[in-house]
């Protein structure tokens, strides 16, 4: 059974501050890897989606990238905003096209002014 | 282009009531998904559906909740009779096959 981690649970920085958030998964055979944030009282908006075969996705201030024979993934966020505060969400999809994500519990970040 | 809709965005009901939950997908997405997000946690799937068939329902709580996705597009989640521990966040996602997943704005539940 897939099991998605996520570490730190919480993180607060001052704007301005480039940070690093960390997701690992235990079983390797992902098709792909989905970053999302969620805002309070939000659904889900994506963010960035690495294939297996993929090392990294850019997209303006955020880069992820995927070592997937490690299970680990990170969300690097360079110059963070107080608009960034939100929670952080890596979810994987296992196996194939088909399968279903699991996702992990979450960064909460928070970045003040 | 639309995005997922889901109705209604809060509800509260009483222990013990039924509840029922809609979901529009975006418009060619052949995968739904429903997800429960309880407080603090990350979302867990309750059923995922592919065109108007079932692909997993293996943590949907049968006894008190059931889903159906007629023709394929729209979909409903009920819960009947709702218990405390049923509060949370429910989402409705789609996606094409295996490429990003969209999820609507979900839909607070609290059971008093």
């Amino acid at each position: 059974k897939q099991e998605v981690t996520q570490i730190p649970a919480a993180l607060s920085v001052p704007e301005g501050e480039n940070l690093v958030l960390n997701c690992s998964f235990t079983d390797s055979a992902i098709y792909n890897l989905q970053w999302f944030r969620q805002d309070p009282g939000k659904g889900l908006t994506s963010l960035l989606l690495i294939q297996s075969s993929q090392r990294e996705q850019t997209s303006g201030r955020l880069n992820a990238s995927l070592d997937k024979s490690s299970g680990r993934s990170t969300l690097y966020i360079a110059a963070s905003q107080p608009g960034d505060s939100a929670t952080y969400l890596c979810a994987v999809r296992p196996g194939s096209g088909y399968s279903t994500l699991t996702f992990g519990k979450g960064t909460m970040l928070l970045v003040s002014p | 282009e639309a995005g997922v809709a889901q109705s209604p965005r809060y509800k509260i009901i009483e222990k013990r009531q039924s509840v029922a939950f809609w979901c529009n997908p975006i418009s060619g997405h052949a995968t739904l998904y429903w997800y429960q997000q309880i407080l603090g946690q990350g979302p867990k799937l309750l059923i995922q559906f592919q065109n108007n068939g079932v692909v997993d329902d293996s943590q949907l709580p049968k006894d008190r909740f059931s889903a159906e996705r007629l023709k394929g597009v729209d979909s409903t989640l009920k819960i009947q009779p709702a218990k405390l521990e049923d509060s949370a966040v429910y989402l409705c996602a789609s996606s094409q096959q295996g490429i990003k997943a969209f999820f609507g704005q979900g839909t607070r539940l609290t059971v008093v």
